[in-house]
């Protein structure tokens, strides 16, 4: 199965915002709301970050947010901070019944 | 606390079969579908599929069936990745993760790395 597109680094200066985008098709990303983002340190398990779009598991920051246009969703970071510096992951569920994952975005922290 | 605990590392040789545990505690084993993730060195996430652990049924990728095998011990609340005929395309990270929701993994194991080599 076709994984998601994400781009391959984004970065930011500490306080900034950045924005990570995962583009997929109508029968993924833009079919359903069930698009989840994950944060993934070096040697790390991924941690849910965002879940059904939008919703945020408890414990984590709420400067983290997610939305989503069409077949696009979106990550940003506000207030970016050192120990924001990892690998996301987006992810979708599809009309095949399955969960495909994006390419992967390292974002790096100026 | 919701915990899920892999076992470790493998070092096997090309042909040879391997079997990866996840125990799961601090939450009833039956009442969440159990994925299994696979990470490539220095390479994204690619989900192979899951288990319903009230049936035991599992559901596999295109690509993941055949030598790939999931399977639970209930009573020990533990579920199983095993890998047959290994290939060095198999090295890799492997990864447990609970299914919360569609397609959200709430909790995850701390991985497995796999390496094949001779």
């Amino acid at each position: 199965q076709s994984a998601l597109t994400q781009p391959a680094s984004v970065s930011g200066s500490p306080g900034q915002s950045i924005t990570i985008s995962c583009t997929g098709t109508g029968s993924d990303v833009g079919g359903y709301n069930y698009v989840s983002w994950y944060q993934q340190h070096p040697g790390k398990a991924p941690k849910l970050m965002i879940y059904d779009v939008t919703n945020r598991p408890s414990g984590v920051s709420n400067r983290f947010s997610g939305s989503k246009s069409g077949n696009t969703a979106s990550l940003t970071i506000s207030g970016l901070q050192a120990e924001d510096e990892a690998d996301y992951f987006c992810s979708s569920y599809t009309s095949r019944r399955s969960t495909a994952f994006g390419t992967g975005t390292k974002v790096t922290v100026l | 606390q919701v915990q899920l605990v892999q076992s470790g590392s493998e070092l096997k040789k090309p042909g040879a079969s391997v079997k990866v545990s996840c125990k799961a505690s601090g939450y009833t084993f039956t009442s969440k579908a159990m994925n299994w993730v696979r990470q490539a060195p220095g390479q994204g996430l690619e989900w192979m599929g899951w288990i319903n652990t009230n049936t035991g049924n599992p559901t596999y990728v295109q690509g993941f069936a055949g030598r790939f095998v999931f399977s639970l011990d209930t009573s020990v609340s533990t579920a199983y990745l095993q890998i047959s005929s290994l290939e060095a395309e198999d090295t890799a990270v492997y990864y447990c993760a609970r299914d919360v929701a569609l397609a959200v993994f709430d909790y995850w194991g701390q991985g497995t790395l796999v390496t094949v080599s001779s």
